[in-house]
């Protein structure tokens, strides 16, 4: 069936090194939107990419829209311990086209 | 506004009783969802509705039930409660539909931490 696939599933990083997570989609998409969930919390939106090949920007956050738009990823330079949880990609699929969640990146921030 | 709230935030059922977990947001929000989250599954769509009267199944329906007879509430029924539904539970809502471009947010509750024993 339609799936949103996200690798690694965890990653340890020391404070001060970079961190990425990948997202992939058996179909492509119409857009594809990142969430973050801090630990005990509910996901909170942190972007949306439409544009195939799209690239955006928010401090020390670079999130990209692959060229076919079946891909994405979330880079994270200079980690910090407020970067602490976990980040979803989603992208709209399958019944009602309701968003459809990858499993998840746990980051986990040594100090 | 108080966005997306769930009641209840904890509970602890025995294998077999029926419950109900309650949703209700107050931002005008057409559609409604309520997702379940497990351990390195991420999170997994169980009922969905488009609007006040409209409901329909997402990915992981088996063993609930939803309505939605008004536009702020979308209760999720579990009607007789199994071990596997052991989880955390997420309400959630948004403006418009995910396949448009122009698309907003999808705003979540806190959660419910549900234990069947």
């Amino acid at each position: 069936g339609q799936q949103v696939m996200q690798i690694p599933q965890y990653q340890h990083v020391q404070e001060g090194e970079d961190f990425t997570t990948y997202c992939n989609s058996s179909t492509t998409l119409s857009n594809i939107q990142w969430y973050k969930q801090r630990p005990g919390g509910h996901p909170v939106f942190l972007i949306q990419l439409v544009k195939s090949g799209e690239v955006k920007k928010q401090k020390r956050l670079t999130f990209q829209f692959g060229e076919a738009k079946k891909n994405s990823s979330l880079h994270i330079t200079a980690t910090q311990t407020t970067d602490v949880g976990t980040y979803f990609c989603a992208g709209p699929q399958g019944a009602g086209n309701m968003l459809t969640f990858g499993g998840g990146t746990r980051l986990m921030v040594k100090p | 506004n108080a966005g997306v709230t769930q009641t209840p935030k904890f509970q602890v059922l025995k294998t077999g009783q029926s419950m109900t977990l309650q949703c209700a947001q107050d931002m005008n929000h057409e559609y409604m969802s309520w997702y379940r989250q497990d351990p390195g599954m991420g999170l997994r769509l169980i009922h969905y509705s488009v609007g006040a009267g409209i409901t329909d199944q997402g990915e992981v329906p088996n063993g609930y039930n939803v309505s939605r007879s008004t536009t702020e509430d979308f209760p999720l029924r579990l009607l007789s409660a199994a071990p596997s539904q052991t989880s955390v539970y997420f309400c959630a809502s948004s403006y418009d539909t995910f396949s448009t471009l122009d698309t907003g947010e999808l705003f979540f509750g806190e959660g419910s931490r549900l234990t069947v024993l």
